[in-house]
Formats: C-alpha cells, structure tokens, sequence
C-alpha cells in the first residue's frame, strides 16, 4: 500500500520556469490538500480540494493553481517560478474535509528556484 | 486570522517526561490535532481531541482546554526515537488545518 506519493523528491528550478509537482494516493480519499513548510512558519495551507473537481484556494494561493481532474491525482503548478517559492511542498488527503479527519501526509518535494 | 503558539526547542533526557505546550486563538473551534515530523521525513498523526480533558495513547498524552484555548501533548518515559518536531494544529470554523511552527524536541542519552 503506497498511501500518498509524491514527484519528484527534489528540484532546482530557474526563476522563471514553469513546474508542476505530482501527487497521487490510493486511498480513495475525498479531500487533498498542498502545503508548504518553511523554517519558523510552519505548514501553511496552499490550495484544497474536498472532493474531485473542486478546488479551493487556502492561506498562501498566489502563484500556485491546482487542478482535481479524479480523486486519486492532485498536482500543483507554479506557472512562473520565483525565489520565495523555494520551499518544502507537502501534500496530503482524508477521507472527507475537516473534523476528526486525520491528513495523511506524502513524503514531500524539496524545492529550490534559484 | 488563526495564531497558534507553541515554544521553538525543548530539551529533556532520555526516560524523563516533556511536556509540550500549545495556546491558540482562532476564528472558531472544531477540533485540535498533533502531529509529530522527524526531520526530513512527512508529519505523521499522534492525537485529536475536540472535547475538554486529557486523551492518553501509550507513552503519549493529550490535554485540551478550550476555554483557556490550550493544549498540551505529554510524552513520557522519552526514547531516542522521539526526538523530532510536534506540530500543533486546529481546525477552525473553516474546516482546515492551522499550523503552529511545530516544537523540536531533542531527547539527550
């Protein structure tokens, strides 16, 4: 069982590029979620999708969109990288949105834009 | 906005007690989740607690006052494993996660 996977593991990205990182779970979750973790803030919420298309923006959307095409696949684009992006990106998935719904988290991407 | 505070480093040996604490001020309360990340690695879940009172799994314990808008996570008899960081979460009237900047443990032989 694979749980939540995530691709690549790690990235150098010139500013400006355009990047998108997967993720995929095989739990037959509703809800997905993207994070980003940076040192002394904490997990911050990107973008959410509580069940497949549909998608919500969370607490730090700019520059990032996401798509929710079916329930297992749920990749987050950087149209046009830049610095401050450099980051690393968690996805994550349960069962259904909010409550005492445990996320299950992915093994992250280790991004950096240079 | 959601602020959630819970203290940068903690330091303990190794078979001792630690406790780790988290206050919180939200738009709304639904429930307060703790997580634990070994560096490099993905959080995993350790608690949830939505009612008032202390919630014990094992070697680790979780407290809740939502009128003093605190927890606590209580770990006991520390083993090496467990130095780590211990993220406070909560979830609002939004129904999503809030994350504290998460506490780093660092268990000493």
């Amino acid at each position: 069982i694979a749980g939540i996977t995530q691709a690549p593991t790690s990235q150098i990205l010139a500013a400006g590029r355009r990047m998108t990182l997967r993720c995929t779970q095989d739990m037959r979750h509703n809800a997905m979620y993207w994070y980003r973790q940076d040192l002394g803030l904490g997990l911050r919420l990107i973008h959410y999708s509580n069940t497949a298309g549909t998608t919500g923006k969370g607490e730090v959307p700019d520059g990032y969109s996401v798509s929710r095409a079916n329930t297992d696949d749920f990749p987050l684009t950087l149209a046009s990288a830049v610095p401050s992006q450099t980051s690393v990106y968690f996805c994550a998935s349960s069962e259904v949105s909010g409550g005492a719904n445990e996320q299950f988290f992915g093994p992250g991407t280790r991004l950096t834009v240079l | 906005g959601q602020n959630i505070d819970q203290p940068t480093e903690m330091t303990a040996t190794e078979g001792a007690i630690v406790q780790i604490n988290c206050t919180y001020q939200t738009s709304g309360f639904n429930g307060l989740f703790w997580y634990q990340q070994h560096a490099g690695e993905a959080p995993t879940f350790l608690s949830y607690n939505v009612l008032d009172g202390l919630e014990e799994k094992g070697r680790f314990s979780s407290f809740l006052s939502r009128s003093k808008g605190y927890s606590y996570l209580l770990l006991k008899e520390l083993q090496m494993k467990d130095s780590a960081s211990y993220l406070c979460a909560v979830i609002g009237n939004d129904y999503k996660l809030s994350f504290g900047a998460g506490t780093t443990v660092t268990v000493r032989a």
